[in-house]
């Protein structure tokens, strides 16, 4: 199994710019997240989903867009990227249920200029 | 809402133990994760508490006060490889989402000095 997989690892966009961060699990997890990590911050909800087809909003969606048209995939889509935007991005899932571990992506590393 | 409170840094000694503290607000508490994150790297589980107690697991235990809003998490026989930061992380119900959602804290970044 692969897990959580994130691409890209890197990336540089200018202000203005738009792109999608892709993530895939292959764990049939119905749950389904993108989080944000700023230094000092911690860990901040950006979109989250507990179905294919079921989308809702975090702690700090402004400027971010997600679908959920499979299981598998829940990429995330930024609009009209802003330096505000740089920071790491971590995708995460895990099964329904409340003690469910969540499993992370390996991180997208993403700086706008 | 939710608020989590972790210390910023500690620092430790090779062998030695330490306790990490997390005290926590939050509507509709459903379950305490502690997760460890070497830095350029994804957090990984450590434990997972949702009665009060005790969870032991190898060097690592993590206990739970749900009427104190308070947890530690203990590692004992402290090795270099330690040297992370351990994110506190509490389910609940997120402000104005139907749902429970995991709420981080900022995390605590130790380092492990021989």
């Amino acid at each position: 199994n692969a897990g959580v997989t994130q691409t890209p690892k890197f990336q540089v966009l200018k202000t203005g710019q738009s792109m999608t961060l892709q993530c895939a699990q292959d764990m049939n997890h119905e749950y389904m997240s993108w989080y944000r990590q700023d230094p000092g911050m911690g860990l901040r909800l950006i979109h989250y989903s507990v179905g294919a087809g079921i989308t809702d909003q975090g702690e700090v969606p402004n400027g971010y867009n997600v679908s959920r048209s499979t299981t598998e995939d829940f990429p995330l889509r930024l609009l009209s990227a802003a330096p505000s935007q740089t920071s790491v991005y971590f995708c995460a899932s895990s099964y329904a249920g409340a003690g469910n571990t969540i499993y992370f992506g390996e991180g997208s590393w993403l700086t706008v200029v | 809402g939710q608020n989590i409170d972790q210390p910023t840094e500690m620092t430790a000694t090779e062998g030695a133990i330490v306790q990490i503290n997390c005290t926590y607000q939050t509507s509709g508490f459903n379950g305490l994760f502690w997760y460890q994150q070497h830095a350029g790297e994804a957090p990984t589980f450590l434990s997972y508490n949702v009665l009060d107690g005790l969870e032991e697991k190898g060097r690592f235990s993590s206990f739970l006060s749900r009427s104190k809003g308070y947890s530690y998490l203990l590692l004992k026989e402290l090795q270099m490889k330690d040297s992370a930061s351990y994110l506190c992380a509490v389910r609940g119900l997120l402000p104005g989402a139907g749902s429970y959602q995991l709420t981080f804290g900022k995390g605590t970044k130790l380092s492990v000095i021989p």
